[in-house]
């Protein structure tokens, strides 16, 4: 089974509306962390926002939200007041466990457009 | 703050060669990791470093390796080049993984390797 699910391959928003961006995840770990990243065309990853397993209020970092639903086990990101410069891929990510535990697991991402 | 820098940017190389590419961390980073990103798989973890230690593996062919280097400089590489290796490697650094960071990966632009 697949550790990290985002089942939209692509969105379109209009700027300035809201846009929220599916992501589903398995582990049984009860620590684990959950990770949004931005990558543009250019290629580099651009860390957006983090949500802890036992973080009791939703994250939030500027324009982005995570809307964290434990019991789901989803951690959808929303973005508001979409801008032309959000376009990019977004991918969703986590690691389990804590201590030496480095590594992520990366979904397929998804691909968010914003049209003028 | 410079960021993590990887070089090569681009490279083009044949079958049967081998490739190294190299990665500088963000000072004070000791944790190094690298990702294959292609169409098909996505991103996937090959390793990560730390203090010049590998801890952590992804499911690759022997064919791949790293080393990290006593000022956290990392390098990798792959031998005997398959037209399946062609991929953006991207290179990652991270502070140590405590109550106060999340251990969050900065990520560098990548190196986009060619294979012919």
């Amino acid at each position: 089974a697949q550790k990290i699910t985002q089942t939209q391959p692509g969105m379109f928003v209009q700027e300035k509306e809201a846009v929220t961006l599916d992501c589903t995840y398995d582990t049984s770990d009860p620590s684990y962390g959950l990770f949004w990243y931005k990558q543009p065309s250019s290629g580099e990853m651009i860390f957006l926002i983090y949500q802890g397993s036992y973080d009791q209020q939703n994250a939030t970092e500027g324009r982005y939200s995570l809307n964290f639903q434990k019991a789901r086990k989803s951690a959808n990101l929303v973005i508001s007041a979409s801008q032309l410069g959000d376009s990019a891929m977004y991918f969703c990510a986590m690691r389990e466990g804590g201590g030496s535990n480095y590594k992520l697991t990366f979904g397929k991402g998804t691909l968010l457009t914003v049209n003028p | 703050k410079a960021g993590v820098t990887q070089t090569p940017r681009y490279l083009i190389k044949t079958r049967g060669q081998q490739v190294t590419l190299s990665c500088s961390p963000i000072s004070g980073h000791r944790s190094v990791s690298w990702y294959q990103q292609t169409p098909g798989q996505g991103l996937q973890f090959l390793f990560e470093y730390f203090s010049e230690t590998q801890r952590n593996k992804g499911n690759f062919p022997g064919r791949f390796s790293g080393r990290q280097f006593s000022n956290s400089r990392s390098e990798m590489n792959v031998s005997t080049l398959e037209l399946g290796d062609s991929a953006l490697y991207l290179c990652a650094s991270s502070l140590y993984l405590d109550r106060a960071n999340t251990g969050e990966l900065f990520f560098g632009e990548g190196s986009r390797l060619t294979v012919l």
